[in-house]
């Protein structure tokens, strides 16, 4: 069953322009995880934040995660055509060396228009 | 590091046969799982191996196996493909530590069934 809900489903900006794309989730979690995957390709990692953060930055990317309202936001600045892809978000609610079962969202469908 | 791989990428069977696909985790990851991603229902968790045991298994019918070899390699099995069954098929592995990381994904293997 789907844990993670993407909003919203698809979304069009120009080049240039920020993104904000945002996920909630039903269960306590260990950790979010936010995947790119361009046209039916493998699903590529961009960030991990851990229940106990609430935001982090790698390069262009800002994800936060507020645990008491089960919801993420992945922000992308100064968006570029090359960014058209679906982004997925995946919990972790395992724990310590347990089995590891992501939870995938539906995703939401990025178009940058250059 | 190399990447996670998949063989083969594409596949095309007919109703009634079986398919095997394989996976070869990122050096020194030894949990790996398998994902299977359709337009319907998105990305939902197969198994999980570590260690050459199964350690959790999603929702799907038993002819959906795996395994997982002492080099942590893995293979999944389809048995009596369904139209159904036609999907992505993804394998990620993670590195086992004490605190839980990030799956990596390969490229998948997109299976046809006709």
């Amino acid at each position: 069953s789907q844990q993670g809900e993407e909003d919203p489903q698809a979304l069009s900006i120009q080049e240039g322009e920020n993104a904000t794309m945002n996920c909630s989730y039903k269960t306590s979690i260990n950790n979010l995880q936010w995947y790119r995957q361009n046209s039916g390709r493998g699903l590529v990692h961009l960030i991990l934040i851990r229940s106990n953060e609430r935001e982090k930055h790698s390069g262009r990317l800002r994800v936060t995660l507020d645990t008491s309202k089960k919801s993420s936001s992945l922000l992308i600045t100064a968006s570029r055509a090359a960014d058209t892809a679906s982004y997925f978000c995946a919990t972790d609610a395992g724990s310590g060396a347990g089995s590891y079962q992501l939870t995938f969202g539906k995703g939401t469908k990025l178009s940058v228009i250059p | 590091k190399a990447g996670v791989t998949q063989t083969p990428r594409y596949l095309i069977k007919t109703r009634g046969q079986q398919v095997t696909l394989s996976c070869s985790p990122i050096s020194g990851h030894r949990s790996v799982s398998w994902y299977q991603q359709t337009p319907g229902q998105g990305l939902q968790f197969l198994f999980e191996y570590f260690s050459e045991t199964q350690r959790n298994k999603g929702n799907f019918p038993g002819r959906f196996s795996g395994r997982q070899f002492s080099n942590s390699r893995s293979e999944m099995n389809v048995s009596t493909l369904e139209l159904g069954d036609s999907a992505l098929y993804l394998c990620a592995s993670s590195l086992v530590f004490r605190r839980r990381n990030e799956q990596y994904f390969g490229p998948g293997t997109r299976l046809t069934v006709t």
